[in-house]
Formats: C-alpha cells, sequence, structure tokens
C-alpha cells in the first residue's frame, strides 16, 4: 500500500460546481498535512494546511478524519482558474519528511 | 519578499557530463529538500537538510547523485555521470523546521539528458 493515495482523475466538472478529492494515508501517527496545487509545468504550491478540526479558506474546505485516516479538499464554485492537479501532502510520523500524493488532476469546463 | 531561487532553469546535456544544479533557499529557512519529478514517478523526495546538515539521503538514486550545503543560504545537486534516465524536473524546497510548516518550492530545474 502507498503511503499515500488518490484518485488521479482527471475530474471533469462544468464551473460553478462543487467536487471533492480524498486522499488516504496509511500511517496512523502522521501528523502534518497540506494540500498544495501544481499548475502544468510549474512548481507545487501551498493551497492551505489541514487542521484536526477542518478549515476554511474562501471556496475551499479542508478536513482530517484520523479515524478513517484520510483528509479531503472541496471546492465549491468551481472557477476555470480552478483547473490544476492537487497534491495531498502529509507529514511522516518523527521527522520534517513530506510524503507527496502523485495528485488529482481537476479540470473546470466552460 | 524572495522565494525559493534555482538555477539553471533549463539544462540540456550529454550522456556522461556533470550535471550542477543550484538553490538558494528563503531567507530565514532552515530545513531544504531536494525533489525530483517524472510523470511515471511523481514527486520524490531525494534529500534533506536541517541547518545545513543532510539528515535523511534514502531518496537519492545512486552514487551517482550528491547533495551539499554549505551555508545556510546554498545547496547544489550534483549528478556525475549523467544518463537519460535521470531527466526530470528537479526542485528545491525551504522550510522553518518543525511539525506543520509548510515547505515553498523553487521554480525547478528542467533537465534534460541526451
Amino acid at each position: 500500500r502507498k503511503e499515500v493515495e488518490q484518485d488521479p482523475g482527471p475530474f471533469n466538472v462544468p464551473e460553478g460546481a462543487t467536487v471533492a478529492f480524498n486522499c488516504t494515508y496509511s500511517n496512523s501517527a502522521s501528523q502534518s498535512f497540506f494540500w498544495y496545487r501544481q499548475d502544468c509545468r510549474k512548481e507545487p504550491k501551498l493551497l492551505m494546511s489541514v487542521y484536526s478540526s477542518g478549515n476554511e479558506d474562501g471556496r475551499f474546505t479542508a478536513q482530517l478524519n484520523r479515524a478513517s485516516q484520510y483528509i479531503s479538499l472541496l471546492i465549491r464554485d468551481s472557477k476555470l482558474s480552478d483547473s490544476a492537479t492537487y497534491l495531498c501532502v502529509v507529514g511522516a510520523s518523527g521527522t520534517y519528511k513530506y510524503i507527496f500524493g502523485t495528485g488529482t488532476r481537476l479540470k473546470v469546463l466552460a | 519578499d524572495a522565494g525559493v531561487i534555482q538555477s539553471p532553469r533549463h539544462e540540456v546535456t550529454e550522456m556522461g557530463q556533470e550535471v550542477t544544479l543550484r538553490c538558494k533557499p528563503i531567507s530565514g529557512h532552515n530545513s531544504l529538500f531536494w525533489y525530483r519529478q517524472t510523470m511515471m514517478r511523481g514527486l520524490e523526495l531525494l534529500i534533506y537538510f536541517n541547518n545545513n546538515v543532510p539528515i535523511d539521503d534514502s531518496g537519492m538514486p545512486e552514487d551517482r547523485f550528491s547533495a551539499k550545503m554549505p551555508n545556510a543560504s546554498f545547496s547544489t545537486l550534483k549528478i556525475q555521470p549523467s544518463e537519460p534516465r535521470d531527466s526530470a524536473v528537479y526542485f528545491c524546497a525551504s522550510s522553518l523546521m518543525g511539525l506543520n510548516q509548510p515547505q515553498h518550492f523553487g521554480d525547478g530545474t528542467r533537465l534534460s539528458i541526451l
């Protein structure tokens, strides 16, 4: 089993739709969680950290479910500019290493 | 504020040549990470440093790869000799040391070995 797993997609959604991605992780002792966004031929950029109680940043909501070992990202009112690959990132327990998922590709269609 | 700065942005060279990639982390950050990204394998951690000291190099593919961090503001990743399978995008990232500290990436070096 991979340490961090994501559905590669692509998720094709119309503008204005709500879309959600999940990401599962294998190490129950993991303590740091993030979502990054990567545009084609660009570097990964931090989208948001994921906190135990869940957190929201505008149209984006992140949740952590420790019991089932997954994190989620919800995007409301999708924009064309949201089209990108979304990378799930989990901090390995006891180290400062972060494990990146292979990403979920989102295409928002006009 | 300046972000992570990598050079060169692109490198094309023939197999067998030495390749040196450079990285300047964000000022004040004390952790530095080198990653390699390919379509097949995604983003792989090669090595990371805390306070200029290599902590984990288990991701370095083989002895042809080496990395140094002589001071807090500079790191290099060297491949000698280079092979076509080393072709990838190499990213450097930096962060403050500690839990829940996000990493900030440079623009990457797109490396092609012919």
